[in-house]
């Protein structure tokens, strides 16, 4: 277990609609980094986040935002799904905001849009 | 833009051989180099990093090299298990503070 909590674990929705996804790092963590897992594109980074404050963006969509909240937990949420949202959506944690600094995942939050 | 390369995609080796993923980087300003291993179902798991100012880390059955200069490194693993089963991703750091990660390499290891 990584210490790393992404809820919920499946998801279904329609195209079109909207949904949250959250993660709590480990304990002591202020660093949280978001990224996508597609079949064809391995794991790309969206985001991060350090002690409530965007540091890094990736590849991530305008229809998609995320935020870190006062006790470190962090959402992100996609509007306006498409069916090529359907994707393995991982976050990470590490203690600082240097990449030198071992991230660490969690089960990821499986999304289907049907 | 920032390109990590993995190469293979796929291997498959019996078990007890050895098995080595390649990869290579583009961002110069790179200077952290960790490996991750990804069951079924489950996150990715780190198994060992490497920083730049060393060519080589070893970890019982798992050793990884860098050379700078040809901006590639590599994960060897000895021995291999049925259990070592897994995807693997190599990933660099960026100047931004973040990781860029390989597309994976799908290892089987036939008992």
């Amino acid at each position: 277990d990584s210490g790393v909590t992404q809820t919920p674990k499946h998801l279904i929705t329609a195209t079109g609609q909207r949904v949250t996804l959250r993660c709590s790092p480990r304990s002591g963590d202020l660093s949280v980094y978001w990224y996508q897992q597609s079949l064809d594109q391995g794991l790309q980074f969206l985001i991060h986040y350090y002690n409530g404050e965007e540091r890094a963006k990736g590849n991530i969509l305008e229809r998609f935002s995320a935020q870190q909240f006062p006790d470190l937990h962090s959402e992100l949420n996609l509007s306006s799904l498409e069916l090529g949202d359907s994707a393995l959506y991982f976050c990470a944690s590490s203690f600082e905001s240097r990449a030198k600094n071992i991230q660490y995942f969690g089960a990821g939050t499986r999304l289907s849009v049907l | 833009g920032e390109n990590v390369e993995q190469h293979p995609s796929t291997l498959s080796v019996q078990e007890g051989d050895s098995a080595v993923i390649k990869c290579t980087y583009s961002d110069s300003a790179s200077n952290y180099f960790p490996w991750y291993k990804q069951e079924l179902g489950k996150g990715p798991q780190l198994i060992i990093d490497i920083r730049s100012n060393v060519g080589e880390k070893k970890d019982q059955r798992i050793a990884v090299t860098l050379n700078k200069t040809a901006k590639h490194f590599s994960l060897h693993i000895t021995e291999t298990q049925p259990e070592d089963s897994a995807v693997y991703f190599c990933a660099a750091s960026t100047s931004q503070g973040n990781l860029i990660f390989g597309k994976g390499t799908k290892l089987s290891v036939k008992p």
